[in-house]
């Protein structure tokens, strides 16, 4: 298995509070990526990175950000959480130049009351 | 805009046979597609990739076939067993583009039965 933990692995919340997810990889991987699930949608990409300090939006961004100040760490973070980012989140690491299959940890299910 | 389709949300197949599950998609860029199985409470697990300059690639039970033309893509699973009862996803990425960003598809949920 991937090297990949993502924490926590369960969070309940209210809204208008920040909440940071973290994705932790022991791999040495360029390239992090965060996804959500949600029904009827599959997996949408969040926000990626391709290196420390680099980043960029993905499809769903808008009331998401994220940081890479580690190779091994990216955070997301939900400035003031709203009900509609319930939803269970997936990071993914890939190696190469991108052009690796992308390894996904086993989600944060994330609850906003 | 959904560039990646998966039109069937549920197949039952019985074990032993041969677990066919299609995905299409929209956008010509794609060059790079891959098949993902999640089972619940885990992340999806990567089975299969292939690229657009081919139109097979095989792994053991898993044979992904392409057809560009048709912008159509499936993966078979011979013989299926009950531990690939599980959703399985396709997705899609322009690997000319930044950092191989994945597009997925909604997720076809295979039972396999006894």
């Amino acid at each position: 298995d991937a090297g990949i933990t993502q924490s926590p692995r369960h969070k309940v919340t209210e809204t208008g509070t920040p909440v940071t997810l973290r994705c932790h990889q022991t791999e040495n991987h360029r390239y992090m990526y965060w996804y959500r699930q949600d029904p009827g949608h599959g997996l949408r990409l969040i926000h990626y990175s391709y290196g420390v300090k680099d980043t960029d939006k993905g499809e769903v961004s808008d009331g998401y950000s994220v940081s890479r100040s580690k190779t091994e760490d990216f955070l997301l973070t939900l400035e003031s959480a709203t009900s509609s980012q319930t939803s269970v989140y997936f990071c993914a690491i890939a190696g190469g130049r991108g052009n690796q299959p992308q390894h996904f940890g086993d989600g944060t299910r994330l609850s906003i009351l | 805009d959904q560039q990646v389709k998966q039109n069937s949300p549920s197949l039952s197949v019985q074990e032993g046979r041969i677990s066919i599950l299609n995905c299409d998609y929209t956008n010509s860029m794609f060059d790079y597609f891959l098949w993902y199985k999640k089972y619940p409470a885990e992340g999806p697990t990567f089975l299969i990739s292939i690229s657009s300059i081919k139109d097979k690639n095989e792994d053991g039970r898993f044979t992904v076939f392409l057809n560009k033309s048709a912008k159509h893509l499936s993966l078979h699973i011979v013989p299926s067993q009950p531990g690939d009862s599980a959703v399985y996803f396709c997705a899609a990425s322009a690997l000319s583009g930044t950092a191989s960003k994945l597009t997925f598809g909604t997720g076809t949920r295979l039972q396999v039965t006894l």
